[in-house]
């Protein structure tokens, strides 16, 4: 069974923190995501990765960064977190696909951040 | 550039009704779609997909799907809920490489008994 696992449910953290979110994926997949999600806009890609060591932007980087140094770990940075950065963060990875599309996405559970 | 529409932010049905989610697409090329569906507290979990082939499409729990390339559509289906249908519901269709997703800002369905 395919697997995603991400390592907080809940984080509460303070302003002006650096934030580590960790996400771990079982099925030797190249390519992983970091999204938020935040009510009434889906889910907005922040940054992925297509293999060890690389990384794109998505649409959202600000504030952010990612690092991605084994194949199964996928790490979200919140280089010194905000109230506005308070939301619901899912990591995802999925297979490159033929010419890189067509294949699904697998999802973590989710980590619900809140910033004070 | 690419966009997903979902037209209903909160949908209500009765459990044993049957069940439309509307989807529209903007994509230049053939589109690859994805309906996914996120329980409470939960991450996302995929339904059904249509890549080509037969417009409709089948998949868990009940679901099914149609592929309308002329109304840019890809709405989703089930003839009768359950209870436990109740959650979030995101169509996403494919960006450009890497398997990139946009995604819709979901509908919430809504069952009462």
């Amino acid at each position: 069974d395919v697997k995603v696992t991400q390592s907080s449910r809940y984080l509460v953290k303070r302003t002006g923190e650096k934030v580590f979110l960790e996400c771990v994926q079982d099925m030797d997949h190249e390519n992983m995501f970091w999204y938020r999600q935040d009510p009434g806009l889906g889910l907005r890609l922040i940054y992925f990765s297509y293999d060890v060591k690389m990384k794109e932007k998505g649409d959202i980087p600000e504030g952010y960064s990612v690092s991605r140094e084994k194949k199964e770990r996928f790490s979200l940075i919140l280089e010194s977190a905000s109230t506005n950065q308070t939301s619901m963060y899912l990591c995802a990875s999925s297979s490159p696909g033929l010419a890189g599309i067509g294949y699904e996405q697998y999802f973590g559970p989710g980590t619900r951040l809140t910033v004070t | 550039a690419q966009s997903v529409t979902q037209p209903d932010i909160h949908i209500t049905v009765s459990e044993g009704a049957s069940l439309e989610l509307r989807c529209n697409y903007s994509y230049g090329a053939t589109p690859y779609l994805f309906w996914y569906v996120q329980s409470p507290g939960q991450g996302l979990q995929l339904l059904l997909k249509y890549f080509s082939g037969d417009t409709l499409v089948q998949g868990i729990k009940g679901f099914e799907a149609e592929f309308k390339r002329s109304q840019s559509s890809f709405n989703l289906r089930k003839p009768s809920v359950h209870w436990s249908d109740a959650a979030e519901y995101f169509c996403a269709v494919t960006r450009g490489g890497y398997n990139k997703l946009i995604f819709g800002a979901g509908t919430r369905l809504a069952v009462h008994p």
